[in-house]
């Protein structure tokens, strides 16, 4: 079964108001990704995040993690329209698993108008 | 090279052909990794290379699909007897060895099969 789920599916915003996107998944994990798709073609990692980590930023984008709920947030500030895109959530699963096997998520539809 | 490359770029093909997909991951990144995105979807695991190792194809959806990797570096992924469920974007990646804790996928641009 899929291992990370995104919420929402679908995010539409006006520019320059924060996006959030939220990811939860199964089992345990050692690490996290979060990736962006434009276009439906290839993806390009944005952040990731350990287990041992809580909380990451890079330029607008802060990610949080939270290992009891198995979750995971995604906020972009000062969103603007190249944002729009289809964000992805990724995971690792800590153990009965393939070393380097990524499970992604069906990914959150975010749009973001000018 | 700078980056993964996959070719065809696009890929029109009728029902009971077969097709041959290729992927030229970034040099040195001794893991690589083939998915499926159907329109709309998610990324779906199809199979998973690490250096010499046995590769992982449990994500393969049958036997008509299989792939090879030269060494490590390009991959094929062939499709055989091409179905219409099989029209779908094909996406490559590669990432340096994996650990306990997982390198980033780089991917490529990804081909864009339509089987009539």
């Amino acid at each position: 079964s899929q291992q990370g789920e995104e919420d929402p599916q679908a995010l539409s915003i006006q520019e320059g108001e924060n996006a959030t996107m939220n990811c939860s998944y199964k089992t345990s994990i050692n690490n996290l990704q979060w990736y962006r798709q434009n276009s439906g073609r290839g993806l390009v990692h944005l952040i990731l995040i350990r287990s041992n980590e809580r909380e990451k930023h890079s330029g607008r984008l802060r990610v949080t993690l939270d290992t009891s709920k198995k979750s995971s947030s995604l906020l972009i500030t000062a969103s603007r329209a190249a944002d729009t895109a289809s964000y992805f959530c990724a995971t690792d699963r800590a153990w009965g698993s393939t070393l380097g096997r990524l499970y992604f998520g069906r990914g959150t539809q975010l749009t973001v108008w000018p | 090279g700078a980056g993964v490359s996959q070719s065809p770029s696009n890929k029109v093909t009728e029902k009971g052909k077969d097709v041959e997909l290729r992927c030229d991951p970034i040099s040195g990144h001794t893991a690589l990794y083939w998915y499926r995105q159907r329109l709309g979807q998610g990324l779906e695991f199809l199979i998973y290379f690490q250096g010499n190792s046995a590769p992982d194809k449990s994500g393969l959806p049958s036997d008509r699909f299989s792939a090879e990797r030269t060494g490590e570096s390009v991959s094929t992924l062939t499709i055989q007897r091409t179905q219409q469920e099989d029209s779908a974007v094909y996406l490559c990646a590669s990432s340096l060895v994996p650990g306990k804790y997982q390198e980033t996928q780089y991917f490529g641009p990804g081909t864009r099969l339509l089987v009539l």
